[in-house]
């Protein structure tokens, strides 16, 4: 069991918008930066959104990141069959001195 | 460009050793922290180690403390991952990437070896 919490999954269609939430505590999500990763089958994992919000170069305004409390957000528009892939979310935790992610979210877009 | 490659993955039996390599190339490797993630197969992503760019500081996973030693050669642009008592449950790829900003901006990795403990 994960110390970040994310549903299992979550799905929606072509073009739509979906929303992935990650919910920690004041120890890791309320006191420190959010990342976002996204893991294609078969590949390593990609930095989708940095510091909360922040995307690298090269990653398209269709995601999205913010951070309230102790919860963060990872929100995709214009969902695209190729978004297709497992969704982790990542922080440091202040008490325990280690890098922790949450369990994953696989999205499925119909 | 940032490159990562993984090496020194491989069959091994539960309670010997491992030792896994990164090479970096790309960019100035004695400038950033490194990580080693790994992922059991089928499962999330579980971070494992941290060293920091001079090698100054290190932190470890509680499933891993005491076990493996995480470790660089700045002069070789070589991360390594020092893997002792190995359990069946070490089981899985395991990915180096870099540390890009803050601690968790994971912002390079590698493509990834996979150790697989069995006796």
């Amino acid at each position: 069991q994960s110390v970040l919490t994310q549903p299992p999954s979550v799905s929606a269609a072509p073009g739509q918008k979906v929303t992935i939430s990650c919910s920690g505590s004041s120890s890791n999500i309320g006191n420190n930066y959010v990342s976002w990763y996204q893991q294609l089958p078969g590949t390593a994992p990609k930095v989708l959104i940095y510091d909360n919000n922040k995307r690298p170069s090269g990653i398209p305004d269709r995601f999205s990141g913010s951070k309230s409390g102790t919860s963060a957000t990872l929100g995709i528009t214009g969902l695209q069959t190729g978004d297709e892939a497992d969704y982790y979310c990542g922080t440091w935790d202040s008490s325990l001195s280690v890098v922790i992610f949450g369990g994953g979210t696989k999205l499925t877009v119909l | 460009q940032v490159q990562l490659v993984e090496s020194g993955g491989g069959v091994v039996q539960p309670g010997r050793s491992l030792r896994l390599s990164c090479a970096a190339s790309g960019f100035i490797f004695s400038s950033y922290g490194m990580h080693w993630v790994r992922q059991a197969p089928g499962k999330g992503l579980e971070w494992v180690a941290i060293i920091w760019y001079d090698g100054s500081e290190e932190y470890y996973a509680d499933s891993v403390k005491g076990r493996f030693t995480i470790s660089r050669d700045n002069s070789k642009n070589t991360l390594y991952l020092q893997m002792n008592s190995l359990r069946v449950e070490d089981t899985a790829v395991y990915y180096c990437a870099r540390v890009g900003g803050n601690v968790v901006y994971f912002d390079y990795w590698g493509q990834g070896t996979l150790v697989t403990v069995s006796s």
